[in-house]
């Protein structure tokens, strides 16, 4: 069964210093999407991504946050500069369609980010 | 906007024991609701769904029904397992502009052997 797949399972990085996590979603899906957990809370919306552009954004999702799908199988996300706030697991999710109601996301495994 | 409340946890459970966890949702109109499992470790798994008013959504012995006067959502178990410990998100797709998947904040389960 097709799956989505994220790298590296755990990312641990400096404060201040730039990071990009990586997500393979199902080959067919057309939206994309990244989501945000802080250790014992909530998962978050970031950023849903269709035909190249960011169709919407969370108030979380600052400037120092980017997305882009340099290939036709890659989505990526980066922080610029990160923060100790920024450690959390960062979920990417896929679905075949965006807005219908009955279509599902598909989530990957998650990047756990360890910021120090 | 768009929300999902669901019962803080954790729950502590001993095998065989019957299972709720409590959702209710407020949206516009009548979306499809999810629950999604995560279990330790790992990340998101969609466990049932329910696309409209009284569709009832089952997987591995897990039951919700999409209860539109009560606007909830609840998943019940008859018996569980100690692999039934996890974490249980009830999630519901925005209908308020975007795409995007909003969660509940999560219930802790734990089933004792």
């Amino acid at each position: 069964e097709p799956e989505v797949t994220q790298t590296p399972s755990h990312q641990v990085t400096q404060m201040g210093q730039e990071v990009i996590l990586r997500c393979v979603p199902i080959s067919n899906h057309l939206y994309f999407y990244w989501y945000r957990q802080i250790l014992g809370q909530k998962v978050e919306f970031l950023v849903s991504f269709y035909n190249n552009e960011i169709s919407e954004k969370s108030e979380i999702f600052d400037d120092q946050f980017s997305v882009e799908r340099p290939d036709g199988s890659n989505f990526t996300l980066k922080i610029r500069s990160t923060k100790l706030e920024d450690s959390a697991m960062y979920f990417c999710a896929s679905s075949p369609l965006g807005g219908a109601d009955s279509y599902e996301q598909y989530f990957g495994p998650g990047t756990r980010l360890t910021v120090t | 906007g768009d929300s999902v409340t669901q019962m803080e946890g954790p729950v502590t459970l001993s095998e065989e024991a019957f299972l709720t966890i409590n959702c209710t949702y407020t949206a516009t109109g009548y979306p499809s609701l999810f629950w999604y499992v995560q279990y330790p470790g790992e990340g998101l798994q969609l466990l049932l769904k329910a696309t409209k008013a009284d569709d009832k959504g089952s997987n591995k012995g897990f039951e919700a029904t999409y209860r539109k006067e009560t606007t909830s959502f609840h998943l019940e178990k008859g018996s569980v397992q100690v692999s039934d410990s996890a974490v249980y998100f009830c999630a519901l797709p925005s209908r308020t502009g975007g795409f995007k998947t909003i969660f509940g904040a999560g219930t802790r389960l734990f089933v004792k052997a």
